[in-house]
């Protein structure tokens, strides 16, 4: 059966801080794969999304970035962190035209 | 483009009684429609789909929510509140041709009285 695997479960940061959060999936061969981003009361914003390695597409304009080093590996990243992107972070995977199944979730407070 | 309201943010109910928890959608196409459901601190589960089969769908936990075109709708029931449904509660959408790219509502918690 397939899992997804995300972490840390927690991280509180310093503001200027570099961020790297992992996801993996096992089970599957060539899932999709995408980052969101929950803020309080604010519902769930997808930040980035990929159908294969190497293949990024962002939703919104931000401080983040996303890498698939690898067929089954999202990373996501940012080089300094601000206030703003305080929230909890989930990855998720799929396969075409499924369900979408989330991983537990990284909540990150920058401070 | 493809959009979710769920009205009002919280809901409250007694053990025992309904839930309703309500879903409106906009779509070009042909929907796929979903129910999820998050507890404290975790991440999404999968509560039931709607994808073009069935118009009323079955899901876990005694849940289920109908699909209704004329109304734009996928409202999600169950007959008897139980202490361990109290949780946050989102919608999505995604386009049926689309590769799984779901637009969520911004959620409704669900709070039960005992």
């Amino acid at each position: 059966s397939q899992t997804i695997h995300q972490w840390p479960a927690t991280l509180v940061q310093p503001v200027g801080s570099p961020l790297s959060l992992e996801c993996t999936v096992e089970g599957t061969s060539n899932p999709n794969l995408y980052w969101y981003r929950q803020a309080a009361g604010r519902g769930l914003q997808l930040l980035f999304y990929s159908v294969g390695i190497g293949q990024i597409s962002s939703e919104v304009p931000q401080n983040l970035s996303a890498s698939r080093p690898q067929d089954r590996q999202f990373i996501l990243s940012s080089k300094k962190l601000l206030l703003s992107d305080s929230g909890f972070y989930l990855c998720a995977w799929s396969v075409l035209r499924a369900s979408l199944y989330f991983g537990a979730g990284t909540r990150l407070s920058v401070l | 483009a493809q959009s979710v309201t769920q009205l009002g943010s919280h809901v409250s109910v007694s053990e025992g009684a309904l839930v309703l928890l309500r879903c409106n959608y906009s779509s070009s196409v042909p929907p796929y429609l979903f129910w999820y459901v998050q507890y404290p601190n975790q991440g999404l589960q999968l509560l039931l789909k709607y994808t073009s089969a069935a118009t009323l769908v079955k899901g876990i936990n005694g849940f289920e929510a109908e699909f209704k075109k004329s109304e734009t709708s996928f409202h999600l029931t169950k007959p008897s509140a139980h202490m361990s449904d109290a949780a946050e509660y989102f919608c999505a959408v995604s386009e049926s041709g689309a590769n799984s790219k779901l637009t969520f509502g911004k959620g409704i918690t669900l709070s039960v009285r005992p």
